[in-house]
């Protein structure tokens, strides 16, 4: 498809259990973006990854979250020992450029994997 | 840290109605964004501004980026049902690199 894609799009757990989520950005693109968006909220960067640069883990909250990005295309955003409170949205997001790139860097969004833990 | 502040945070008016929302920091951008994001779908681009003071518009929204690059407003004239959705403005950091979303603000217009 010529969108982001995600998957799985819902997802429920058990607390406790690990989960991985999937993205799939737009071909070509050699940034990507994972955000967290909790019920009625803004979103909340998580990590930032650029061409084959070492990933910014800058918005990570807890050691349980980690992500990988492999051949720089998929990425795959891992979340080990859910909790409760790890219940959000879970978005990602390709962009054309990154570091030093045009300030005009637009994002492409998917549209994201609701994830529950219960 | 760079943090965005948005104003009000639920806003609901009837068709044809004006408003103007609000994004607010204390830290300057090397650019800023607007979003749209309409439920169980990602955030859609609406503009970005660079240039201090500058004003763009799209139709029945005008978005301007203050002097100082901190701040910006959308306001939307007459505004649709079709409007309704969380707008969403995230400023670019200085690096050029990560953005910063600000929390939204939750638009309803009503018929």
């Amino acid at each position: 498809g010529a969108g982001v894609s995600q998957s799985p799009s819902n997802k429920v757990t058990e607390k406790g259990k690990d989960v991985e989520l999937r993205c799939d950005p737009i071909s070509g693109h050699t940034a990507l973006y994972w955000y967290r968006q909790s019920l009625g909220q803004g979103l909340e960067f998580l990590i930032y990854f650029q061409g084959n640069s070492a990933p910014d883990k800058s918005g990570l909250p807890s050691d349980r979250f980690s992500a990988e990005r492999t051949g720089g295309s998929v990425s795959t955003l891992t979340i080990q020992r859910t909790q409760q409170e790890d219940s959000a949205v879970y978005l990602c997001a390709s962009s054309s450029s990154g570091l030093a790139g045009p300030i005009y860097n637009e994002q492409f969004f998917g549209p994201g994997t609701r994830l529950t833990v219960l | 840290t760079q943090l965005l502040e948005q104003s009000p945070q639920f806003l609901s008016i009837q068709e044809g109605e004006n408003l103007t929302v609000y994004c607010n920091s204390s830290s300057v951008f090397s650019s800023l964004q607007w979003y749209r994001q309409e439920p169980g779908e990602g955030p859609v681009l609406l503009v970005t501004v660079v240039t201090g003071g500058e004003v763009k518009k799209l139709k029945r929204l005008t978005f301007q980026f203050g002097d100082a690059r901190k701040d910006s407003s959308l306001h939307i004239t007459a505004a649709q049902p079709g409007d309704t959705g969380l707008y969403l403005c995230a400023g670019l950091d200085n690096y050029g690199q990560n953005f910063v979303f600000g929390p939204g603000t939750r638009l309803s217009v009503l018929p």
